[in-house]
């Protein structure tokens, strides 16, 4: 298996414009989570879902964040409209039990 | 209150030596608890989980966690360079969601 996948690895973007981040997760899993990680802030869970289906997302920051999972192999993380503060690494991981994360998406809003 | 602390450091050592890294959290209902690695520029993963109280050995590296004063400890014996990474303890909540401490960045000097 491949692990988890996320694209882009890097992103860059101006203030305002949409972004959107991709998973691919484990397959098999049923849990998949998304997870912000600053250096003020450490790593956050921004939402999870299992089978698909939202169960928690009382850590993504404000309605300018949503995060769809339309099938149990893909997720994506959408920004809109973004700005400087959202800059941050996105990790992706799934599960269940012990979670196995993707390499991260670097994003940077100027 | 933070649900789980944990010192930033940085932490630097020589190679070989023992290393101790710790958290606290404040939550007794907690049972499983994780150590994670990651190394610069990529995602966490796992190294080691606990159930409950006890000891759990794993080569160099032994996981501990005392729950009646809420303290989780990773001991990593004959430190290697190839060591050096932040550290991260998390607890599980609920049924799947994990809750990170801040991460303890780690070097080994040769």
């Amino acid at each position: 298996d491949a692990g988890v996948i996320q694209s882009p690895r890097h992103e860059v973007t101006e203030m305002g414009q949409e972004v959107t981040l991709r998973c691919k997760p484990i397959s098999g899993h049923d849990y998949l989570f998304w997870y912000r990680q600053t250096m003020m802030r450490g790593l956050e869970l921004l939402i999870y879902f299992n089978n698909n289906v939202p169960i928690d997302d009382s850590g993504m920051p404000e309605d300018r964040f949503s995060a769809k999972m339309p099938n149990a192999s893909f997720s994506t993380l959408k920004i809109q409209p973004s700005e400087p503060r959202d800059s941050a690494v996105y990790f992706c991981a799934s599960g269940p039990g012990a979670q196995t994360f993707g390499s991260g998406t670097r994003l940077t809003v100027v | 209150q933070k649900e789980v602390e944990q010192d930033p450091g940085p932490l630097s050592v020589p190679e070989g030596a023992i290393v101790s890294l710790n958290c606290t959290y404040s939550n007794s209902a907690f049972q499983y608890f994780m150590w994670y690695r990651q190394y610069s520029r990529k995602g966490p993963e796992l190294l080691m989980y606990t159930y409950s109280s006890g000891n759990k050995e794993d080569g160099r590296f032994t996981a501990q966690v005392d729950k009646s004063s809420k303290y989780i400890s990773l001991f990593i014996r004959d430190s290697q360079p190839s060591d050096s990474a932040t550290y991260l303890c998390a607890v599980i909540q609920g049924a799947q969601k994990l809750v990170f401490g801040q991460g303890t960045r780690l070097t080994i000097n040769p």
